[in-house]
């Protein structure tokens, strides 16, 4: 069965610090990747996706970025935090043929 | 723009009645929906999805309708129990979406089942 990892589970960095989250899916191939937001009290926002390794594509213009070294690595980056980065931090993937995505536990990210 | 809508934030419900969740969208080019369901602090679990070419969709105590014409579409939960209470994302995806599978999602509605 396939499984979806995200860590850390909760992170608290300063404001201007860098970031790097990391999302790994195991027992699939050539899956579709996905970063989602979610902030206090509003929906799921898609940051970025993924069709395959070192393919990106950004939803919306912020101050992250993220690559995807490998088939199943994910990984959620940020050369200098700020304030409005904190939120609740998601991994999704989907296989290519299938419309269902499935979510990893999340990440908790407090910028402070 | 908000595509897909969920105009109440929350829902309380009694252990053992229905709960009927709601979700409008505005893009008629959406052909497939999906509801999620959401604990504090951990990822969505797929709960339930529909094609658009059909209007009902039943697994267990979850039914999704979906009315093209109205652009709505409802999750009916029954009979509700405690461990239901949590949030609840509808999510759409557009005949666009092609290999890529992007979903957009509403902005959830809290359920809270009373014992």
């Amino acid at each position: 069965s396939q499984t979806i990892h995200q860590w850390p589970a909760t992170l608290v960095q300063p404001v201007g610090s860098p970031l790097s989250l990391e999302c790994t899916v195991e027992g699939t191939s050539n899956p579709n990747l996905y970063w989602y937001r979610q902030a206090a009290g509003r929906g799921l926002q898609l940051l970025f996706y993924s069709v395959g390794i070192g393919q990106i594509s950004s939803e919306v213009p912020q101050n992250l970025s993220a690559s995807r070294p490998q088939d199943r690595q994910f990984i959620l980056s940020s050369k200098k935090l700020l304030l409005s980065d904190s939120g609740f931090y998601l991994c999704a993937w989907s296989a290519i043929s299938e419309e269902t995505q499935y979510f990893g536990p999340g990440t908790r990210l407090l910028v402070l | 723009d908000q595509q897909v809508k969920q105009n109440s934030p929350s829902l309380s419900v009694q252990e053992g009645r229905i709960s009927i969740l709601n979700c409008d969208y505005t893009n008629s080019m959406f052909d497939y929906f999906l509801w999620y369901k959401k604990y504090p602090a951990e990822g969505p679990t797929f709960l339930i999805s529909i094609s658009s070419i059909k209007d009902k969709n039943e697994d267990g105590r979850f039914t999704v309708f979906l009315n093209k014409s109205a652009k709505h579409l409802s999750l009916h939960i029954v009979p509700s129990q405690p461990g239901d209470s949590a949030v609840y994302f509808c999510a759409a995806r557009g005949k666009y979406g092609g290999a890529t599978n992007k979903l957009i999602f509403g902005t959830g509605t809290l359920l809270a089942v009373q014992p």
